[in-house]
């Protein structure tokens, strides 16, 4: 099946930086999704992203499918940006399709 | 609008007894999932439903796990017997459409402890 590897799987940061997440996925997809996980557990979807660029506030994405790689951009992060940023595609996994989630990358923004 | 609710919050249980989740999408979804969170991995589907129909239930241990969702609207999810590494977060979400692009509304999960 597909295999969707992030990276850093851990990140610190002060207020204010600015970060970089990348998402590499295993085959070819016409589809990526970015997620946040708050501290809280509360996962939402931040980003759905085939291909090219999309932007909102503070946070970008940019997908290269033909490369097999997609980018989160969080420009100066504030503390409410902290927790786990997923990325996840839909693949085919047990002989049917599913989104399929890396393992995350942790992010700490310290005051 | 009202998110996707969840209850209990938090369970603990020891191995063997049986658990139970449910989950309230929202209003007008039809189609909804459930996912495990193990800690340190992300969300794994565990099985989907549209409507009240099972589109993908392959990666349900269906020895001991089981889902229903009898009136297209409320679902739950049991587990008998536990085992030690049930021990997760149980995601439940909904989405209007049946397309896996379409956006995906999680719950605050069901953290389950078992001893």
């Amino acid at each position: 099946g597909i295999q969707v590897e992030q990276s850093p799987p851990d990140l610190i940061l002060q207020e204010g930086a600015n970060s970089t997440l990348r998402c590499n996925f295993s085959d070819s997809v016409n589809n990526l999704q970015w997620f946040h996980q708050n501290p809280w557990g509360q996962l939402i979807n931040l980003f759905y992203i085939p291909s090219g660029t999309k932007q909102n506030g503070r946070l970008s994405a940019t997908t290269v499918a033909t490369e097999r790689y997609s980018l989160l951009y969080i420009s100066s992060s504030q503390t409410t940006d902290s927790g786990v940023y997923f990325c996840a595609v839909v693949g085919e996994m047990d002989s049917s399709y599913k989104l399929i989630f890396g393992s995350g990358t942790r992010l700490l923004v310290r005051p | 609008e009202a998110g996707v609710a969840q209850s209990p919050r938090y369970k603990i249980i020891e191995k063997r007894q049986s658990v139970a989740f449910w989950c309230n999408p929202i209003s007008g979804h039809a189609t909804l999932y459930w996912y495990q969170q193990i800690l340190g991995q992300g969300p794994k589907l565990l099985i989907q439903f549209q409507n009240n129909g099972v589109v993908d239930d392959s990666q349900l241990p269906k020895d001991r796990f089981s889902a229903e969702r009898l009136k297209g609207v409320d679902s739950t999810l049991k587990i008998q017997p536990a085992k030690l590494e049930d021990s997760a977060v149980y995601l439940c979400a909904s989405s209007l459409g049946p397309e896996l692009t379409d956006t995906q509304y999680f719950g605050p999960g069901t953290r389950l402890t078992v001893l």
